[in-house]
């Protein structure tokens, strides 16, 4: 049973470039969730979404970042113009939502280096 | 601005004893709530979830919840040294759309 897959596991990229992140959830589940940990940091929420609907993007930078989940395909965080500050690694987690709060499981992660 | 407080630690303890992980929540509403194990440069592994007051065992570990004074905490009976990491305590906000981290406790068992 495949766990949460992300890629790429690391990607590196200029100032001023586009970075494309992807997830695909475990099988079976339908709840897309996905986190930022910067150096020394601690995880932080950035947007919750299903298929074709962001749920939650309160954890969201207003400006240079989206996120999506077609109704086919992985979902898609998307940084645009990136800065050295955009440098973390970036976490994506799936739940089956069978309740409130339901455990979230996490992909091994894409670490970012903005150079 | 809902937090999670835990002691970043590292708490130190010899193998074989008992490692008592501790964490506050200031969501008086919140619902549920998770402990997850990272080893460095490595993604959150989920060790346990709990909802209702009171312990909850599994193993070798203990999660223990009382919400009345907003407090959570894991236990590890017989520590190894391969429990050594940062342990996360994690919870879900109101609406269960995000899980709020806590900046982890580093544990360390010494051989």
């Amino acid at each position: 049973n495949a766990g949460v897959m992300q890629n790429p596991r690391h990607l590196v990229r200029r100032r001023g470039q586009e970075a494309r992140l992807r997830c695909s959830p475990m099988k079976g589940h339908s709840h897309v969730y996905w986190y930022r940990q910067l150096p020394e940091e601690g995880l932080k929420f950035m947007v919750y979404l299903q298929k074709e609907n962001i749920i939650d993007e309160s954890g969201m930078p207003k400006e240079r970042f989206s996120a999506e989940f077609p109704k086919e395909g992985p979902s898609i965080l998307r940084i645009q113009q990136v800065v050295r500050g955009d440098s973390a690694a970036y976490f994506c987690a799936s739940s089956p939502r069978d309740r409130v709060g339901d455990t979230q499981y996490f992909g091994p992660g894409t670490r970012l280096t903005v150079l | 601005q809902k937090e999670v407080e835990q002691n970043s630690g590292p708490l130190s303890v010899p193998e074989g004893a008992i490692a008592s992980l501790n964490c506050t929540y200031s969501d008086r509403g919140s619902q549920s709530f998770f402990w997850y194990r990272q080893y460095s440069g490595k993604s959150p592994e989920l060790i346990m979830f709990i909802y209702s007051n009171g312990d909850k065992e599994d193993g070798r570990f203990t999660a223990q919840l009382n919400k009345a004074s907003q407090y959570v905490s894991l236990l590890i009976r017989d520590s190894q040294p391969s429990d050594s990491a940062t342990y996360l305590c994690a919870v879900a906000n109101q609406a269960g759309t995000a899980l709020i981290f806590g900046k982890g406790t580093t544990l360390s068992v010494s051989s």
